[in-house]
């Protein structure tokens, strides 16, 4: 089981690029590295998904060292709309079935 | 429109009385999942789905059943319902049976909150 570490909690303001840092020690070869988004009452949203190195979609970019060991979700430009929890997933566990989500960062963008 | 649907959106009950809460994509995924949500716990995973007629618990399956009878259906079944389930519900699907990787992100329906007194 890939245990993900997050903060629990960041703020920042409007127009700043913000970087959501997760750390995985336990990473498997084959896992992958999952983002979720949830707005309050909302079930999560896709965001982004990588395995190594750099992935960028309209939305983010994901951040993976060759190590792999840890990961950063860049939300460029941030809005009030970004407010959200955000959830890093790695792996799964025992016959690949599971899914832990975890706690989640909460991100508060102010104005 | 690709969706995961869930009915109903609220319920209150009381304890003891047996609920169904349905859960219904169109998007044939192989994949189901039941979350439950309570502050401060996030997201914790009851029971999941590979394919029809293959279930099997999750983190905190207690107090829960469910069925995989049709691949679009997959009910959440609380038999005889405790305060301690009171809770935000969410089904979720994907295209795979593997939550890693390309194609098995989830898809959430819209949530199910549930209060039983």
């Amino acid at each position: 089981l890939a245990k993900t570490t997050q903060p629990i909690s960041m703020d920042s303001y409007e127009g700043q690029e913000v970087n959501i840092t997760c750390s995985h020690n336990n990473i498997a070869t084959n896992d992958y590295i999952t983002w979720y988004q949830q707005f309050p009452s909302q079930g999560p949203r896709f965001i982004i998904q990588g395995y190594k190195t750099k992935v960028t979609n309209e939305v983010a970019s994901l951040f993976i060292p060759a190590d792999r060991k840890s990961s950063t979700l860049s939300l460029p430009r941030v809005s009030l709309s970004d407010t959200a929890v955000y959830y890093c997933l790695v792996g799964v566990r025992g016959g690949y079935q599971k899914v832990t989500f975890g706690t989640g960062t909460k991100l508060q963008v102010i104005p | 429109e690709a969706q995961v649907t869930q009915n109903p959106r609220y319920l209150i009950t009381v304890t003891g009385k047996k609920l169904t809460v349905t859960c219904s994509q169109n998007m044939n995924h192989e994949y189901m999942s039941w979350y439950r949500q309570d502050p401060g716990l996030g997201l914790r995973q009851i029971y999941y789905s590979m394919n029809v007629e293959v279930t099997d618990k999750g983190d905190v399956p207690e107090g829960y059943k469910v069925s995989r009878k049709e691949k679009r259906n997959f009910p959440l079944i609380l038999e005889s319902p405790s305060p301690n389930q009171t809770s935000l519900y969410f089904c979720a699907s994907s295209l795979k049976g593997q939550a890693g990787g390309p194609g098995h992100e989830q898809y959430f329906g819209p949530g199910t909150r549930l209060t039983v007194t």
